[in-house]
């Protein structure tokens, strides 16, 4: 069965900095693999994908995330990081073997520290 | 473009009682997901529809059910309600092709008490 993992609970960044937040999958076939992020009290917000192509996807808000074939991993980066940018963050996985659904992961809450 | 609307933003109810929650994709889109987040279990799929069929279904009591109608609004039902079923239901839609994103609604917050 497809699943997906974000290995830490929280992330804390200062300012400035450069961010990551991890993100591994385990499909039977090809991913396709997203990127949400979600603020108090809304629903989640799409910020980018991989679908095939280039392993290094662009999306909105400066986000970018590589895709990794041979370490299933999919990690969201961003080179300088705001306070704004604080916010949970979700990765998730579809099948392209399997159903349509989308498998989220646990989500990862990213603290950007002024 | 309208986007997914969810009805109501807040409920609350009594254990045992059953509650109906409703979503609105947007337009154009045919598959309609149920999802429950809370806080120790992060998103769990409930159910997909598509064209008023169930496609998926996630690992969740009988107590949980869903339909679809002709123009992709959807419904989920939970009856006899219990308190761990306190949770923000989310409903995404998403558009035709396998890798179309999910668009999400703000939810829907049940309190069981």
């Amino acid at each position: 069965a497809q699943s997906v993992a974000q290995p830490e609970d929280q992330v804390n960044v200062a300012e400035g900095n450069p961010l990551t937040v991890k993100c591994t999958y385990s499909v039977s076939g090809n991913p396709y693999l997203f990127w949400y992020v979600q603020y108090p009290n809304r629903g989640l917000q799409f910020l980018l994908k991989y679908i095939t192509g280039d392993n290094l996807v662009k999306g909105s808000y400066g986000f970018e995330a590589e895709f990794n074939e041979s370490q299933t991993s999919f990690h969201l980066k961003k080179p300088s990081a705001l306070v704004s940018d604080s916010a949970l963050y979700f990765c998730a996985v579809r099948d392209t073997n399997r159903d349509d659904k989308i498998i989220f992961g646990k989500g990862t809450r990213l603290h950007i520290l002024p | 473009k309208a986007g997914v609307t969810q009805t109501p933003r807040y409920l609350i109810k009594t254990r045992g009682q059953q509650v109906t929650l409703s979503c609105s994709p947007i337009s154009g889109h045919r598959s309609v997901s149920w999802y429950q987040q809370t806080p120790g279990q992060g998103l769990q799929f409930l159910f997909e529809y598509f064209s008023e069929t169930q496609r998926n279904k996630g690992n969740f009591p009988g107590r949980f059910s869903g339909r679809q109608f002709s123009n992709s609004r959807s419904e989920m039902n939970v009856s006899t309600l219990e308190l761990g079923d306190s949770a923000l239901y989310l409903c995404a839609s998403r558009g035709q092709g396998y890798g179309t994103e999910a668009f999400f609604g703000q939810g829907t917050r049940l309190t069981v008490v």
